[in-house]
């Protein structure tokens, strides 16, 4: 079974600029969850979604947003970009057969902001 | 709210040495508990968990987790490290849903 995939791997933007980071679960999850990770502030919950509506979410502000389609596929948007945005963004997903609350992350979306 | 705290944020030891890394954690609810393992460049992988049941957890590859409520601990231990064993680990806790709250990461060197 195909792991949780990212993409695109790696990106760099400059301050003021929009990106859009993807992200398909594992077949058969129906929940998406998106990290941020930085050397200063560790691993922080961005927002869940299940089933096409947002479940959960962090303490962002509305910069952040997301969205996920009928696929369970998902796509995080960070607009406006300033420096402190540039990060690793993980996201994983959850909801399959027999687990619970196990979460399943994807390699991650490097984000640099210039 | 859910808090984590993992005491130590690197970890020397030499291989072959056992080691025990550190996290307590704080809730006002029952919590399920987790260890990631972070290798450099990739995504974090599940160590093991604790969901309910057996306070003793372990994973495939040696390590072990023991669930202490009174001490709101659940530090990760293995009895003899390997040099692969190096990476950053992660302790988590979750109430009744999906929203991770991690702690800082710990960074276990293994030394030959």
């Amino acid at each position: 079974k195909a792991g949780v995939t990212q993409t695109p791997r790696y990106l760099i933007k400059t301050r003021g600029q929009q990106v859009t980071l993807s992200c398909s679960p594992i077949s058969g999850h129906r929940s998406v969850s998106w990290y941020q990770q930085t050397p200063g502030q560790g691993l922080q919950f961005l927002f869940e979604y299940f089933s096409e509506t947002q479940r959960n979410k962090g303490n962002f502000p509305g910069r952040f947003s997301g969205r996920q389609f009928s696929n369970s596929r998902s796509e995080m948007n960070v607009s406006t970009l300033e420096l402190g945005d540039s990060a690793l963004y993980l996201c994983a997903s959850s909801g399959g057969q027999g687990t619970y609350n196990e979460q399943f992350f994807g390699p991650g979306t490097r984000l640099t902001v210039l | 709210a859910q808090s984590v705290t993992q005491l130590d944020s690197q970890v020397p030891v030499f291989e072959e040495a056992p080691v025990e890394l550190r996290c307590n954690y704080s809730s006002s609810v029952s919590v399920y508990l987790f260890w990631y393992v972070q290798y450099p460049n990739q995504g974090l992988q599940l160590l093991l968990k604790y969901l309910s049941g057996s306070t003793l957890v372990e994973s495939i590859n040696g390590f072990e987790a023991e669930f202490n409520k009174s001490q709101t601990s659940f530090h990760l231990r293995k009895p003899s490290v390997h040099i692969s064993d190096t990476a950053e680990y992660f302790c988590a806790v979750s109430d009744y849903g999906n929203k991770l709250v991690f702690g800082a990461g710990t960074i276990l060197r293994v030394k030959s």
